[in-house]
């Protein structure tokens, strides 16, 4: 079976300190992996993905993700958060039959 | 070049009435996802198209339907609205089918049903 867990539902940071969101997968296929960011009244748009080259992946806006195989998780990370960073983010799984499948989200705050 | 959009961006229908939802894809894109989503299910696959063909379909009654035509552009219909049905509907186009590439999505429909 196929599924994604987001860890944390909301998460809070202060402008400037880095940013941590957690997705773990499960998945009976190696899996190609997403995070998507959706700001208010958006679509969602493509952050980064893995796809089976590098680990570590760099995306747009300074995020990047590490895939851990053997903690079967795929973390996003920020240095340093910008006001611009809050909105609600997703970690997506593709499994090998082509099916994607979301996680619930996790809505990032950015205080000032 | 234009991105995924999607029409209308708002709308609000009575229970029992029907909507059609429309999308029209990046152009080259020959494929077209639907979602839905809401706070309390999250992203939901809806189905997805391909050079007209119905490929893929997700766990939603048969009131819930869709169509692509040959220009790649896509419908989806909800008929017999409940209130549960209230959403954002996301239609997201790729250029092959969905799990070969990345989507790209429109900024959604938003659907409220009173």
């Amino acid at each position: 079976a196929q599924s994604v867990t987001q860890l944390d539902s909301h998460v809070s940071v202060s402008e400037g300190t880095p940013v941590l969101l957690r997705c773990n997968y499960s998945s009976s296929y190696s899996p190609s992996l997403f995070w998507y960011v959706q700001h208010p009244n958006k679509g969602l748009q493509l952050l980064l993905k893995y796809t089976s080259a590098a680990t570590l992946v760099k995306g747009i806006n300074g995020f990047e993700a590490e895939f851990k195989k053997s903690e079967t998780s795929f973390h996003l990370t920020k240095p340093s958060a910008h006001m611009s960073d809050a909105a609600e983010y997703f970690c997506v799984v593709k499994t090998g039959a082509n099916n994607l499948f979301f996680g619930t989200g996790t809505r990032l705050t950015v205080i000032p | 070049k234009a991105g995924v959009t999607q029409t209308p961006r708002y709308l609000i229908k009575t229970r029992g009435q029907q909507v059609t939802l429309s999308c029209s894809p990046i152009s080259g894109h020959r494929s077209v996802s639907w979602y839905q989503q809401t706070p309390g299910q999250g992203l939901q696959f809806l189905f997805e198209y391909f050079s007209e063909t119905q490929r893929n379909k997700g766990n939603f009654p048969g009131r819930f339907s869709g169509r692509q035509f040959s220009n790649s552009r896509s419908e989806m219909n909800v008929s017999t609205l409940e209130l549960g049905d209230s959403a954002l509907y996301l239609c997201a186009s790729s250029p092959r089918p969905s799990g070969a590439n990345v989507l790209t999505f429109g900024a959604g429909s938003r659907l409220t049903v009173l």
